[in-house]
């Protein structure tokens, strides 16, 4: 089955405690990208990926960090993580059709904060 | 500044009532307007691309239609399953994958 997969999905974890979200696509696609999802303002896109080894910075990159290092797998990483980063996080892959790209979202990973 | 609003935030229909859902939007270099569903719990979900003024795609009861400042997502005669946060996003800029969403509109369809 394609999909895009998350882990973990829940996380409650301590101010400055190091964490890692995985996400792995089967899909074969080229591009990855991560966002957060706050009430009232939507989906922000984190960081993006448009292959190996080329990732960018979207509106909120600011306390993550990423890598790509294989095409499949997109992770991630929260060095010190601080309470206003408590949100529902969003990994999507996406090929390329016609002009632009329609993205394939993962299931989600709560992440909170305290 | 590249801009997506979406109205309104909240919809309630009775089921079968036909209504539209408006996404205007502000870009430099519009490369696709997106439609996605949004069920509470669950990624987004895709609907629909649109790539230039004038375009139409349909999908049952859904249809997406875009202008050069907006979209709107028409909803003909609704089911309660329909019920869900409709999104719509822009990707614009050449070489970037950036993409930039509305806060969506929380369609709820009573039987």
């Amino acid at each position: 089955e394609a999909q895009v997969t998350q882990n973990p999905r829940y996380l409650i974890t301590v101010t400055g405690k190091k964490l890692t979200v995985t996400c792995s696509q089967n899909m074969n696609h080229e591009y990855m990208s991560w966002y957060r999802q706050d009430p009232g303002l939507g989906l922000r896109q984190i960081y993006y990926s448009m292959n190996v080894e080329v990732t960018d910075k979207g509106d909120v990159p600011e306390g993550y960090k990423v890598s790509r290092k294989e095409k499949r797998n997109f992770p991630l990483i929260l060095e010190s993580p601080s309470p206003n980063q408590t949100s529902l996080y969003f990994c999507a892959s996406s090929f390329r059709a016609g002009g632009s790209y329609e993205q394939y979202f993962g299931p989600g990973t709560r992440l909170t904060v305290t | 500044e590249d801009q997506v609003t979406q109205s309104p935030e909240a919809l309630r229909l009775q089921e079968g009532e036909s209504s539209s859902l408006n996404c205007s939007y502000t870009v430099s270099g519009l490369r696709g307007l997106f439609w996605y569903r949004q069920d509470p719990g669950k990624g987004p979900e895709f609907l629909f691309t649109l790539y230039s003024a004038g375009e139409e795609k349909e999908k049952e009861r859904l249809k997406a239609t875009l202008t050069k400042k907006e979209s709107f997502l028409h909803i003909t005669a609704p089911k309660p399953e329909d019920s869900a946060t409709y999104l719509c996003a822009v990707q614009a800029g050449l070489g970037t994958y950036k993409y930039i969403f509305g806060t969506g509109t929380r369609l709820k369809v009573l039987a």
